[in-house]
C-alpha cells in the first residue's frame, strides 16, 4: 500500500521560505507525477506544481516565480520550497501522486500538514 | 486557463439522491475525477475517468459527463456522505490539473 507523508515546519515567518518534504513508502517513485496541492482555510484545493520522476517540473503560473519542487529518488522523497511567503500562503499542504498517463487522477494523498505564516 | 464551476452547497435528505454538478467549457471532452473530503482529512478519490469507482467506494457513488456538465450522483444518501466534493480535470493545453471550488454536501 502506497503511503505519502508530509513533514516540515508548521510555522513560517513572513518573507521567509516554506520548505516541506513528502516521503513515499510502499511503492517506487518512478513513473508518476509527484504533486503538491494546498488548501487555504475554508477554501478549495489549489495545485502548486509537480515533478516527474525524470526531474521535469510544471508549476502553477500564479506561484511559478516562488516555487521549486525537487526529487530525491535515493530517499523516495520529493520536496517543496515556496519563497517570500505571506499570510496568503497559510494553508494545509498536501503531497499527492498521479500517474503519468493522460489525465490521471490523484490516487494517493498525504494526510496534509498545516503551515501558518505569521511573525 | 480552464475553469471548473461547482455549486457551493447541496442539501439532501437521508435515503434520497444527491447530484453535484461540475461545469466547464466542453467538459464532456475531458476526463473528470471526483474527490470526497471530510473535515480535517485529506481528499479521497471516489470517481475517476468520469464514472469509474476505485475499490472500496460504494456503488451508490456514480458519475457522468457530457456537454458542459459533469455530475457526481450519490444514491441512497447516508449521514456519512456529508463532506466536501471537488471535481478535477487536466487542462491539456498547459498540462496543469484544475480543481473545482468544491461543493459542501449537507445531509438533512
Amino acid at each position: 500500500q502506497v503511503q505519502l507523508q508530509e513533514s516540515g515546519p508548521g510555522l513560517v515567518k513572513p518573507s521567509e521560505t516554506l520548505s516541506l518534504t513528502c516521503t513515499v513508502s510502499g511503492g517506487s517513485i518512478s513513473s508518476y507525477h509527484w504533486t503538491w496541492i494546498r488548501q487555504p482555510p475554508g477554501k478549495g484545493l489549489e495545485w502548486i506544481g509537480y515533478i516527474y520522476f525524470t526531474g521535469n517540473t510544471n508549476y502553477n503560473p500564479s506561484l511559478k516565480s516562488r516555487v521549486t519542487i525537487s526529487l530525491d529518488t535515493s530517499k523516495n522523497q520529493f520536496s517543496l520550497n515556496l519563497s517570500s511567503v505571506t499570510a496568503a500562503d497559510t494553508a494545509v499542504y498536501y503531497c499527492a501522486r498521479a500517474c503519468s498517463a493522460d489525465s490521471c487522477p490523484f490516487d494517493y494523498w498525504g494526510q496534509g500538514t498545516l503551515v501558518t505564516v505569521s511573525s | 486557463s480552464y475553469v471548473l464551476t461547482q455549486p457551493p452547497s447541496v442539501s439532501v435528505a437521508p435515503g434520497k439522491t444527491a447530484r453535484i454538478t461540475c461545469g466547464g467549457n466542453n467538459i464532456g471532452s475531458k476526463s473528470v475525477h471526483w474527490y470526497q473530503q471530510k473535515p480535517g482529512q485529506a481528499p479521497v478519490l471516489v470517481i475517476f475517468y468520469d464514472s469509474d469507482r476505485p475499490s472500496g467506494i460504494p456503488e451508490r457513488f456514480s458519475g457522468s459527463n457530457s456537454g458542459n456538465t459533469a455530475t457526481l450522483t450519490i444514491s441512497r444518501v447516508e449521514a456519512g456522505d456529508e463532506a466536501d466534493y471537488s471535481c478535477q480535470v487536466w487542462d491539456s493545453s498547459s498540462d496543469h490539473p484544475v480543481f473545482g471550488g468544491g461543493t459542501k454536501l449537507t445531509v438533512l
